[in-house]
């Protein structure tokens, strides 16, 4: 079964440091993997898209990291600041007849900066 | 563009009841997606659609319909409202088939059933 997993559920640290946020998938064979981020009772923001083809994307403090033959993917966020907190969500496309381009996604993991 | 937008915003059902969730896209996008999203979990795919005229099952679809007939609309209908389908509602698009497909969400609907 496809599956994305993401560890740690929660994560809190103080301001300034640099953290990763942590997923895996269980299939190596993706079309991408996407990134979002989702503050209480708000939808979801895209922040990264990795192109199965790529390792690695970067917009200003963020950076995500793809290493398929290990189904997994990390995002990278320096100098953290408490407007960092949120959910954060990986989601997967993986390859294959009848997917549809549909998002599978994890559970998230709730970033919590404080000041 | 408005990208993807969502109506209404909140509703309130009593058991029984139905409704119809709207989603329009202004992005001439071909895929369209509807995912709940549960407290504390993950979305979960209900329907999608790849053009006008043309849906399929997602992960967990039962109680809900859907129709495309329109590139822009992608209403979900829901029959004999539940309990269990309390939630958020969000719907997505995205135009398959270009080199980047990135998904683009609505705000979402957040559902209540009593």
């Amino acid at each position: 079964k496809q599956e994305v997993t993401q560890i740690p559920a929660a994560l809190s640290v103080p301001e300034g440091e640099n953290l990763v946020l942590n997923c895996s998938f269980t299939d190596s064979a993706i079309y991408n993997l996407q990134w979002f981020r989702q503050d209480p009772g708000k939808g979801l923001t895209s922040l990264l898209l990795i192109q199965s083809s790529q390792r690695e994307q970067t917009s200003g403090r963020l950076n995500a990291s793809l290493d398929k033959s290990s189904g997994r993917s990390t995002l990278y966020i320096a100098a953290s600041q408490p407007g960092d907190s949120a959910t954060y969500l990986c989601a997967v496309v993986f390859l294959g007849k009848g997917q549809g381009g549909k998002l599978i996604f994890g559970q998230g993991t709730e970033l919590s900066v404080k000041p | 563009n408005a990208g993807v937008t969502q109506t209404p915003k909140f509703r309130i059902l009593k058991i029984g009841q139905s409704m119809t969730l709207q989603c329009t896209q202004d992005m001439n996008h071909n895929y369209m997606y509807w995912y709940r999203q549960d407290p504390g979990m993950g979305l979960k795919l209900i329907y999608y659609s790849v053009g006008a005229g043309i849906t399929d099952k997602g992960e967990v679809p039962n109680g809900y319909n859907v129709s495309r007939s329109t590139t822009e609309d992608f209403p979900l209908r829901l029959e004999l409202a539940a309990p269990s389908q309390t939630s958020v509602y969000f719907c997505a698009s995205t135009y398959l088939g270009a080199p980047y497909n990135e998904q683009f969400f609505g705000p979402g609907t957040r559902l209540t059933v009593l």
